[in-house]
């Protein structure tokens, strides 16, 4: 198993700024995920950041928008950019480990 | 990846077994059927995946028809805690690149847990 958490867990932002929200792994792990779940809905997966190359992006999601980094093999930060009130969701990352993937907590945005 | 058609909602009394049902008709031979579960305010939480024996765990128990055209995720005694989103996802484990640990979510079933 892997024990994720993320920094903010929740924050309310202005339109047109930006937010970076970071994800902690207690274990070294080779694919990290982003997913959009916005309100009443069910997830989406944004990308897939794996650690010494590029993000990989869903459709409909572009790495101007959601910028990810991928330093190491316990952290990513994914960035909301100019954010509108279409982008308040709840933002998580998961990580796959033995074909099990495990979650974060997320981290509720509210864009006002 | 195939899709899934879940039940909207079920209720179940505590104590009792929850059934929940899932098809996937157009599941393909690599796929495996995954159940994950999402409390409220939480992220979602695995509970199961199996290919097409029967699989059991400390959580639940996936019951998968001969066909592979269905699943059931049996909770023998559910709690309360156990109200929450449940979906039922395929995935193929062989599929490469991009695709590979990308997991679809649909509407899922919200089980309500009465006393």
């Amino acid at each position: 198993s892997a024990v994720i958490s993320q920094k903010p867990s929740r924050d309310i932002c202005q339109r047109g700024t930006s937010l970076t929200i970071q994800c902690q792994v207690d274990s070294q792990v080779t694919m990290m995920f982003w997913y959009r779940q916005q309100p009443g809905q069910s997830l989406t997966l944004i990308a897939t950041a794996n650690q010494g190359s590029e993000a990989t992006y869903e459709s409909g999601f572009v790495i101007d928008k959601f910028p990810i980094s991928r330093p190491n093999l316990t952290f990513s930060t994914l960035t909301v950019s100019n954010m509108s009130p279409e982008d308040s969701s709840i933002y998580l990352c998961s990580v796959e480990t033995d074909y099990e993937q495990y979650f974060g907590p997320g981290t509720r945005l509210t864009v006002t | 990846d195939a899709k899934t058609t879940q039940p909207t909602s079920m209720d179940c009394a505590e104590g009792r077994a929850a059934n929940l049902p899932c098809n996937h008709s157009t599941i393909s031979g690599n796929e495996y059927v995954y159940w994950y579960r999402q409390i409220h305010s939480q992220g979602p939480q695995y509970i199961i995946h199996g290919l097409k024996n029967n699989e059991t765990n400390e959580m639940a128990s996936l019951i998968i028809t001969e066909d592979r055209k269905s699943s059931t995720l049996i909770l023998p005694h559910a709690t309360l805690r156990d109200t929450a989103v449940y979906y039922c996802i395929v995935r193929d484990l062989n599929a490469g690149g991009t695709s590979y640990g990308k997991l679809t979510f649909g509407q899922g079933t919200i089980l309500t847990v009465h006393p």
